[in-house]
């Protein structure tokens, strides 16, 4: 079945430096990508998202560029802050249709000063 | 505007008991899903409605777990005769257009 994979955490970097959290997916079809954040103490926000191969989906700084022949959809910022401290879900819809998201284990993102 | 509103936020039950999870969704929104997360992984589906309907219920674990939507608005997802499995964080999202999905803030239910 469909599947996300995300690298494991924690991510610890210090203030300004630059971050990637890998996410590959398993999917038949075209799926939509999504990137989700959770701060401490909220709820899951949509950070970014990409519907179809080669689009980048950008936010906050953040982009993330849907590249299908390498089925992945790495999360990149270029200089990291102290308040990007959260937990980042890459979670797959498999088709556009409206059907459930699947998500990955979540990376934790730890940004000291 | 006003986002998507769980209750209750925390929810602490005795085994065996029955437990009622509400999700007010942002208005206009057709669809609700319903996730169950369990701590340091990502949110798992359990079931969806548009409007009223349930489209699909693959993702309740077993007949203990029932949702609806009678309206097609406010959603309650009922857990009978909790057990202590059934100890997570449940999420509802909603979605005016697919795919795109917005979530409330979950509630926490700790089953003892």
């Amino acid at each position: 079945g469909d599947s996300v994979t995300q690298m494991e955490g924690p991510v610890t970097l210090s203030e300004e430096a630059f971050l990637t959290i890998n996410c590959t997916y398993t999917a038949t079809g075209y799926p939509s990508l999504f990137w989700y954040v959770q701060y401490p103490g909220e709820g899951l926000q949509l950070l970014l998202k990409a519907t179809k191969a080669d689009d980048k989906g950008s936010n906050k700084g953040f982009e993330a560029t849907y590249r299908k022949e390498t089925t992945s959809f790495h999360l990149e910022k270029g200089s990291v802050q102290v308040s990007d401290s959260a937990v980042y879900f890459c979670a797959l819809s498999a088709n556009q249709a409206g059907t459930a998201l699947i998500f990955g284990k979540g990376t934790t993102l730890s940004v000291s000063s | 505007g006003a986002g998507v509103s769980q209750s209750p936020r925390y929810k602490v039950t005795k085994r065996g008991q029955d437990v009622a999870l509400r999700c007010d969704p942002i208005s206009g929104h057709v669809s609700l899903y319903w996730y169950r997360q369990a701590l340091g992984q990502g949110p798992e589906f359990l079931t969806y409605f548009n409007y009223e309907a349930q489209q699909d219920k693959s993702g309740l674990p077993n007949d203990r777990f029932s949702a609806e939507r009678p309206e097609g608005s406010i959603s309650t997802l009922t857990i009978q005769r909790t057990e202590q499995r059934d100890s997570a964080m449940y999420r509802c999202a909603s979605s005016p257009i697919p795919p795109e999905q917005f979530f409330g803030p979950g509630t926490r239910l700790t089953v003892l």
